[in-house]
Protein backbone atom coordinates (compact mmCIF):
# COMPACT_ATOMS: atom_id res chain seq x y z
CA UNK A 1 0.00 0.00 0.00
CA UNK A 2 1.60 3.55 -0.62
CA UNK A 3 2.30 5.71 1.35
CA UNK A 4 1.96 9.28 2.02
CA UNK A 5 3.83 11.28 4.09
CA UNK A 6 3.58 15.08 4.69
CA UNK A 7 6.36 17.89 5.82
CA UNK A 8 6.35 21.65 6.11
CA UNK A 9 3.66 22.51 8.23
CA UNK A 10 4.23 24.87 11.67
CA UNK A 11 3.25 28.47 13.08
CA UNK A 12 3.31 31.41 10.68
CA UNK A 13 1.76 34.57 11.17
CA UNK A 14 -1.16 36.07 8.63
CA UNK A 15 0.28 37.06 5.50
CA UNK A 16 2.73 34.58 5.54
CA UNK A 17 4.25 32.16 3.53
CA UNK A 18 4.63 28.07 4.04
CA UNK A 19 5.46 25.19 1.58
CA UNK A 20 4.15 21.36 2.26
CA UNK A 21 5.62 18.73 0.85
CA UNK A 22 4.29 15.01 0.15
CA UNK A 23 6.88 12.21 -0.13
CA UNK A 24 4.86 9.29 -1.83
CA UNK A 25 6.17 5.69 -2.04
CA UNK A 26 4.68 4.09 -4.31
CA UNK A 27 7.16 3.63 -7.74
CA UNK A 28 3.61 4.46 -9.73
CA UNK A 29 3.29 8.05 -8.13
CA UNK A 30 3.25 9.43 -11.79
CA UNK A 31 -0.15 7.51 -13.20
CA UNK A 32 -2.34 8.96 -10.12
CA UNK A 33 -3.89 12.60 -9.90
CA UNK A 34 -3.40 13.91 -6.20
CA UNK A 35 -5.02 16.46 -4.02
CA UNK A 36 -4.89 18.11 -0.80
CA UNK A 37 -7.77 18.61 1.38
CA UNK A 38 -7.62 20.48 5.16
CA UNK A 39 -9.04 19.98 8.12
CA UNK A 40 -9.69 22.66 10.10
CA UNK A 41 -9.07 22.16 14.39
CA UNK A 42 -12.53 20.34 15.25
CA UNK A 43 -14.30 21.28 11.98
CA UNK A 44 -14.61 18.80 9.16
CA UNK A 45 -13.15 18.08 5.91
CA UNK A 46 -12.20 20.91 2.96
CA UNK A 47 -10.70 19.96 -0.67
CA UNK A 48 -8.18 22.47 -1.33
CA UNK A 49 -6.13 22.05 -4.32
CA UNK A 50 -5.96 19.13 -7.11
CA UNK A 51 -3.46 18.28 -10.08
CA UNK A 52 -3.03 15.92 -12.67
CA UNK A 53 -0.68 12.71 -12.92
CA UNK A 54 1.71 15.43 -15.39
CA UNK A 55 0.48 18.38 -14.04
CA UNK A 56 -1.88 19.34 -17.22
CA UNK A 57 -4.75 20.20 -14.88
CA UNK A 58 -5.12 22.32 -12.07
CA UNK A 59 -8.05 23.22 -9.56
CA UNK A 60 -8.46 25.03 -6.65
CA UNK A 61 -11.32 25.90 -4.18
CA UNK A 62 -12.25 29.51 -3.78
CA UNK A 63 -11.20 30.10 -0.76
CA UNK A 64 -7.71 29.77 -1.85
CA UNK A 65 -7.57 30.33 -5.28
CA UNK A 66 -4.92 33.38 -6.47
CA UNK A 67 -2.87 32.27 -2.72
CA UNK A 68 -2.22 28.36 -2.97
CA UNK A 69 -0.14 26.53 -5.96
CA UNK A 70 -0.41 22.91 -6.12
CA UNK A 71 2.41 21.49 -8.06
CA UNK A 72 4.31 17.98 -8.66
CA UNK A 73 7.77 16.60 -8.96
CA UNK A 74 7.23 12.86 -10.89
CA UNK A 75 10.86 12.48 -10.58
CA UNK A 76 11.02 12.96 -7.06
CA UNK A 77 7.65 11.25 -5.98
CA UNK A 78 6.92 14.47 -4.39
CA UNK A 79 3.81 16.66 -3.87
CA UNK A 80 4.04 20.07 -3.04
CA UNK A 81 1.45 22.94 -1.49
CA UNK A 82 2.68 27.00 -1.59
CA UNK A 83 0.96 28.77 -0.22
CA UNK A 84 1.29 32.59 0.51
CA UNK A 85 -0.59 35.44 2.01
CA UNK A 86 -1.85 32.88 4.87
CA UNK A 87 -4.81 33.98 7.07
CA UNK A 88 -5.88 32.71 10.22
CA UNK A 89 -8.62 31.15 8.67
CA UNK A 90 -5.93 28.41 6.53
CA UNK A 91 -5.22 27.12 10.25
CA UNK A 92 -6.09 23.70 9.63
CA UNK A 93 -4.12 20.02 9.49
CA UNK A 94 -3.05 19.24 5.64
CA UNK A 95 -3.78 16.23 3.90
CA UNK A 96 -1.91 14.92 1.17
CA UNK A 97 -4.47 12.61 -0.79
CA UNK A 98 -4.51 10.16 -3.74
CA UNK A 99 -7.28 10.07 -6.44
CA UNK A 100 -8.33 6.74 -7.17
CA UNK A 101 -7.94 6.30 -10.85
CA UNK A 102 -10.73 6.67 -12.99
CA UNK A 103 -12.56 8.53 -10.15
CA UNK A 104 -12.21 12.54 -10.18
CA UNK A 105 -12.10 12.99 -6.50
CA UNK A 106 -12.80 10.17 -4.89
CA UNK A 107 -9.70 9.65 -2.58
CA UNK A 108 -8.71 6.45 -1.70
CA UNK A 109 -4.90 7.04 0.01
CA UNK A 110 -4.69 9.83 3.01
CA UNK A 111 -1.61 10.72 4.84
CA UNK A 112 -1.15 11.37 8.29
CA UNK A 113 -1.39 15.27 7.85
CA UNK A 114 1.02 18.31 8.70
CA UNK A 115 -0.54 20.68 10.96
CA UNK A 116 -0.19 24.23 9.60
CA UNK A 117 -1.13 26.94 12.22
CA UNK A 118 -1.50 30.62 11.31
CA UNK A 119 -0.83 33.49 14.18
CA UNK A 120 0.48 36.18 15.53
CA UNK B 1 -22.39 23.93 -5.89
CA UNK B 2 -24.45 20.45 -3.91
CA UNK B 3 -24.33 20.76 -0.47
CA UNK B 4 -24.06 17.80 1.47
CA UNK B 5 -26.19 17.51 4.65
CA UNK B 6 -25.48 14.90 7.23
CA UNK B 7 -27.83 13.42 9.91
CA UNK B 8 -27.52 13.53 12.92
CA UNK B 9 -24.77 15.57 13.70
CA UNK B 10 -24.43 12.60 16.92
CA UNK B 11 -25.21 9.27 17.29
CA UNK B 12 -25.10 7.74 20.83
CA UNK B 13 -25.37 3.93 20.59
CA UNK B 14 -23.98 1.00 22.39
CA UNK B 15 -21.67 -1.94 20.61
CA UNK B 16 -23.60 -5.06 18.46
CA UNK B 17 -26.42 -2.25 18.13
CA UNK B 18 -27.30 -0.89 14.64
CA UNK B 19 -25.98 2.67 13.16
CA UNK B 20 -28.04 4.15 10.60
CA UNK B 21 -26.16 7.31 9.09
CA UNK B 22 -27.66 9.57 6.32
CA UNK B 23 -26.63 11.98 3.78
CA UNK B 24 -28.90 14.11 1.80
CA UNK B 25 -27.58 16.31 -1.01
CA UNK B 26 -29.27 19.41 -2.70
CA UNK B 27 -29.67 18.07 -5.73
CA UNK B 28 -29.18 15.24 -7.72
CA UNK B 29 -25.77 13.66 -7.35
CA UNK B 30 -25.41 12.04 -10.79
CA UNK B 31 -23.94 8.49 -11.33
CA UNK B 32 -24.32 7.95 -7.71
CA UNK B 33 -20.55 9.49 -7.55
CA UNK B 34 -21.18 9.62 -3.36
CA UNK B 35 -18.83 7.96 -1.34
CA UNK B 36 -18.46 7.46 2.42
CA UNK B 37 -15.30 8.29 4.74
CA UNK B 38 -14.41 6.92 8.34
CA UNK B 39 -11.91 9.26 10.61
CA UNK B 40 -11.32 7.30 14.12
CA UNK B 41 -9.78 9.71 17.39
CA UNK B 42 -6.39 11.58 15.45
CA UNK B 43 -6.70 9.28 12.49
CA UNK B 44 -6.60 10.04 9.09
CA UNK B 45 -9.95 9.38 7.51
CA UNK B 46 -9.91 6.33 4.99
CA UNK B 47 -12.31 5.40 2.48
CA UNK B 48 -15.35 3.29 3.23
CA UNK B 49 -17.70 3.32 0.40
CA UNK B 50 -17.81 4.18 -3.48
CA UNK B 51 -20.41 4.60 -5.98
CA UNK B 52 -23.36 5.20 -2.70
CA UNK B 53 -23.03 0.60 -2.02
CA UNK B 54 -18.98 -0.57 -3.43
CA UNK B 55 -17.34 -1.30 -0.20
CA UNK B 56 -13.60 -0.72 -0.78
CA UNK B 57 -11.44 -4.00 -0.31
CA UNK B 58 -10.73 -5.21 3.39
CA UNK B 59 -13.49 -3.18 4.86
CA UNK B 60 -15.82 -5.50 6.89
CA UNK B 61 -18.94 -6.47 5.89
CA UNK B 62 -21.30 -5.07 8.37
CA UNK B 63 -20.61 -1.60 6.65
CA UNK B 64 -23.20 -1.23 3.92
CA UNK B 65 -23.76 2.06 1.55
CA UNK B 66 -27.37 2.56 -0.02
CA UNK B 67 -29.40 5.49 -1.72
CA UNK B 68 -29.43 7.23 -5.27
CA UNK B 69 -30.24 10.60 -6.42
CA UNK B 70 -30.05 13.16 -3.54
CA UNK B 71 -30.72 10.33 -0.59
CA UNK B 72 -27.80 8.44 1.06
CA UNK B 73 -27.15 6.34 3.59
CA UNK B 74 -24.69 4.50 5.56
CA UNK B 75 -25.51 1.49 7.83
CA UNK B 76 -23.07 -0.30 10.35
CA UNK B 77 -24.97 -3.66 11.40
CA UNK B 78 -23.37 -4.16 14.97
CA UNK B 79 -21.00 -1.87 16.03
CA UNK B 80 -17.48 -2.88 16.94
CA UNK B 81 -15.33 -0.49 19.57
CA UNK B 82 -13.28 0.58 16.46
CA UNK B 83 -16.48 1.78 14.35
CA UNK B 84 -17.04 4.48 17.08
CA UNK B 85 -15.69 7.15 14.74
CA UNK B 86 -16.58 10.16 12.70
CA UNK B 87 -17.94 9.81 9.15
CA UNK B 88 -18.08 11.75 6.18
CA UNK B 89 -19.97 11.61 2.85
CA UNK B 90 -18.57 13.07 -0.35
CA UNK B 91 -19.54 13.74 -3.79
CA UNK B 92 -17.06 13.12 -6.31
CA UNK B 93 -16.61 12.78 -10.30
CA UNK B 94 -16.81 15.84 -12.70
CA UNK B 95 -19.08 18.43 -11.02
CA UNK B 96 -16.75 21.17 -8.65
CA UNK B 97 -16.33 21.97 -6.25
CA UNK B 98 -15.94 18.49 -4.36
CA UNK B 99 -17.68 18.85 -1.01
CA UNK B 100 -17.73 16.85 2.05
CA UNK B 101 -20.74 16.32 4.70
CA UNK B 102 -20.34 18.25 7.67
CA UNK B 103 -19.77 14.73 9.78
CA UNK B 104 -22.01 12.23 11.62
CA UNK B 105 -20.24 11.13 15.23
CA UNK B 106 -20.78 7.80 16.23
CA UNK B 107 -20.01 8.00 20.08
CA UNK B 108 -20.43 4.70 22.58
CA UNK B 109 -23.77 5.27 24.47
Amino acid sequence: EEQLVESGGGLVKPGGSLRLTCAASASNFNTYSMSWVRQAPGKGLEWVASISSISTYLSYANSVKGRFTISRDNARNSLYLEMISLRIEDTAVYYCVREANGAIMLFDQWGQGTPVTVSS
Amino acid sequence: EIVLTQSPGTLSLSPGERATLSCRASQTISGNYLAWYQQRPGQSPRLLIYGASSRVTGIPDRFSGSGSGTDFTLTISRLEAEDFAIYYCQQYGRSPPWTFGQGTKVEIQ
